[in-house]
């Protein structure tokens, strides 16, 4: 059984802090490691698919790192916005298969 | 171009009963993921569907059984309701790259089911 793990659980921060959180994987059969956003009430939307190991990635504020051989990665926002309040979650994609195994994710808060 | 989208947004059903949930992918994708999320959970994989065939299945029992038609639109049914088969359930589109993988999924809104 694979497991995919996120931390923290929550974070609450005000506007404008920087905030980091972290997903752990599998190191071996790795093929790719996705990043979604999901707002309340919509879908989730994909942010980042991650293949090589030392693979950096940035959208806006949003960026994104991985490491294949210990089996994580990080995701930043920097300098957070009431709009980037959603749930974070990162989904491993082995090598062997076809689907995708998702963290349970962790919930962003930002406070005006 | 219209995304993912899946009917019905909100049903209720009572235990034993069946249900039929419908996704229609993004324009130009191939291949339907169906994901049940229970509350505090990630998405757990269902099942995927590509070329009207079942490629690949979860840890989900044979209640859950589904389809994909020729415009690569898909079902998912349940049958035998239980309880615990509340959730949502989540439809997810991406486009086969001629690899034999599926990359960025695009997800639906959703189908929140519950069973009382």
């Amino acid at each position: 059984i694979l497991n995919v793990e996120q931390s923290p659980q929550s974070l609450h921060v005000q506007e404008g802090d920087s905030t980091n959180f972290t997903c752990s994987f599998p190191s071996s059969n790795f093929y790719a490691l996705h990043w979604y956003r999901w707002e309340t009430a919509k879908s989730p939307e994909a942010l980042f698919v991650m293949t090589l190991n030392g693979d950096e990635k940035k959208k806006g504020r949003i960026s994104a790192t991985l490491n294949t051989k210990e089996g994580y990665s990080y995701l930043y926002i920097k300098g957070s916005q009431p709009e980037d309040s959603a749930t974070y979650l990162c989904a491993f994609f082995g090598g062997s298969n076809y689907k995708l195994t998702f963290g349970k994710g962790t919930l962003l808060t930002v406070n005006p | 171009d219209a995304g993912v989208t899946q009917s019905p947004t909100h049903l209720i059903k009572t235990r034993g009963q069946q249900v039929t949930l419908r996704c229609s992918p993004k324009s130009g994708h191939d291949t339907v993921s169906w994901y049940q999320q229970a509350l505090g959970q990630g998405p757990q994989f269902i099942f995927q569907y590509y070329e009207e065939e079942e490629r690949q299945r979860g840890n989900f029992p044979d209640r859950f059984s589904g389809h994909q038609f020729p415009n690569y639109s898909s079902e998912l049914n349940v049958n035998a309701l239980l309880l615990g088969d509340s959730a949502l359930y989540l439809c997810a589109s991406s486009l086969e790259l001629g690899t034999g993988r599926a990359y960025e999924q695009y997800f639906g809104p959703g189908t929140r089911l519950t069973v009382t």
